[in-house]
């Protein structure tokens, strides 16, 4: 089945305790990113990839670091996470870098930060 | 840069009554308009989308939009809701101004009363 998805789907953490958030993507889609919710907010966009090794900021990376070394994956990581963090996120993938592509979504990761 | 409003927060209809969603964009140069939908505890899924030629799009689930240009408006309509449309819709833009990105807007909660 092709799908997106993400790890964990939930997860309570503290202050300051590194953790990443894994993605993949069984479609040979070159696009990639990941996307904050939050409510009265919707959705925006963190880091994004066009390909491997091409990743590049979205509207809210601070805090936030992505690595592409495989085109099936695409993981999330918090180095230092803060309660600020605190959301939903997704991961997104698209057949090609194309602002006129679909995206699948994954079923979402919502993280809470004490 | 570009920004997607949606007027409505919140949607409650009845059951087989029509709804419109109405989405408006800032920029007036070429975009792409997209619809997507969350239903509950899901990622989102491409409900329509905008590309070019005909201004009325149709999607799944008896959905379908308008693009209009001189309004800057991508409105969602259905013209008969079920239980199941119940969900989180969002309108999503591309294109000549947003760079690399997908901008969405706050999300259009729909709630269908039986």
């Amino acid at each position: 089945e092709a799908q997106v998805t993400q790890n964990p789907r939930y997860l309570i953490t503290v202050t300051g305790k590194k953790l990443t958030v894994t993605c993949s993507q069984n479609m040979n889609h070159e696009y990639m990113s990941w996307y904050r919710q939050d409510p009265g907010l919707g959705l925006r966009q963190i880091y994004y990839s066009m390909n491997v090794e091409v990743t590049d900021k979205g509207d809210v990376p601070e805090g936030y670091k992505v690595s592409r070394k495989e085109k099936r994956n695409f993981p999330l990581i918090l180095e230092s996470p803060s309660p600020n963090q605190t959301s939903l996120y997704f991961c997104a993938s698209s057949p090609r870098w194309s602002l006129t592509d679909t995206q699948y979504f994954g079923p979402g990761t919502r993280l809470t930060v004490l | 840069a570009q920004s997607v409003t949606q007027l409505d927060s919140q949607v409650p209809v009845f059951e087989e009554a029509p709804v419109e969603l109405r989405c408006n964009y800032s920029s007036s140069v070429s975009v792409y308009l997209f619809w997507y939908v969350q239903y509950p505890n899901q990622g989102l899924q491409l409900l329509l989308k905008y590309l070019s030629g005909s201004t009325l799009v149709k999607g799944i689930n008896g959905f379908e939009a308008e693009f209009n240009k001189s309004q800057t408006s991508f409105h969602l309509r259905k013209p008969s809701v079920h239980i199941s449309d119940t969900a989180e819709y969002f309108c999503a833009v591309s294109g000549a101004n947003t760079g690399n990105q997908f901008y969405f807007g706050t999300g259009t909660s729909l709630t269908v009363i039986p």
